[in-house]
């Protein structure tokens, strides 16, 4: 089955390293991704990893993927308050759907 | 500044109301989608047309009716809805093949009096 999950918060001081975990469960994802969404806002895509990496840096954000725990995360280096946002994970399943299933989403919050 | 723009941005109407939802992107995509989302929740998927053509439905009630009259806009039409219908409705696009990442819009918040 389908299924992801993430911690519900997050508290950081400006200027540290943000870690947003997420784990899923479905071996057979091909995609993985995470997005950020701002009060008000729809999503903002921010990253994806394909399942046969490892790691991708990407400027500030970091994706480590953990295959056998099926383990992602997202660091993101020198946090800023403008990071502050709800961070969402999702896994595409390759079962031939086309369709996003996202974990329940981290709210980060970044303190001057 | 999103590519996937939707309009309007807010909406109130009432339960007897016929009211649509537009959904414009011009990145040559040739998904697109409808997510509902409810207040501190993930979204949610409700339809998926690939080269126009409805190819995912989630069991959404008949009060919300999708149409695709190109590859670059998608509608969705209310009718009769209720309360608990009131959401942000984010739209997305992705390229027509698999493993493309969707890209949304800013969403339409929705209330339902």
């Amino acid at each position: 089955g389908e299924d992801v999950e993430q911690s519900l918060f997050l508290s950081v001081r400006e200027g540290d390293s943000s870690v947003i975990n997420c784990t899923y469960t479905d071996s057979s994802s091909t995609y993985l991704y995470w997005y950020k969404q701002e009060p008000g806002a729809g999503l903002q895509l921010l990253t994806y990893i394909f399942s046969n990496m490892d790691m991708k840096q990407d400027q500030r954000l970091t994706v480590l993927l953990n295959k056998k725990d099926k383990h992602l995360s997202l660091r993101i280096a020198d946090t800023q308050t403008g990071d502050s946002a709800i961070y969402f994970c999702a896994e595409e399943f390759s079962g031939g759907r086309r369709a996003l299933t996202f974990g329940s989403g981290t709210r980060l919050q970044v303190q001057p | 500044d999103t590519e996937v723009t939707q309009t309007p941005k807010h909406l109130v109407m009432g339960m007897t109301n016929k009211k649509s939802l537009k959904c414009e992107q011009h990145m040559g995509h040739r998904a697109m989608y409808w997510y509902k989302q409810k207040a501190k929740k993930p979204p949610e998927l409700m339809f998926v047309y690939s080269y126009e053509k409805l190819s995912i439905n989630e069991s959404v009630p008949s009060r919300f009716s999708p149409e695709c009259p190109n590859s670059s806009l998608l509608n969705l039409h209310l009718h009769a809805l209720q309360p608990e219908d009131s959401a942000l409705y984010l739209c997305a696009s992705s390229q027509g093949s698999r493993n493309q990442p969707q890209h949304f819009g800013d969403g339409t918040r929705l209330s339902i009096l």
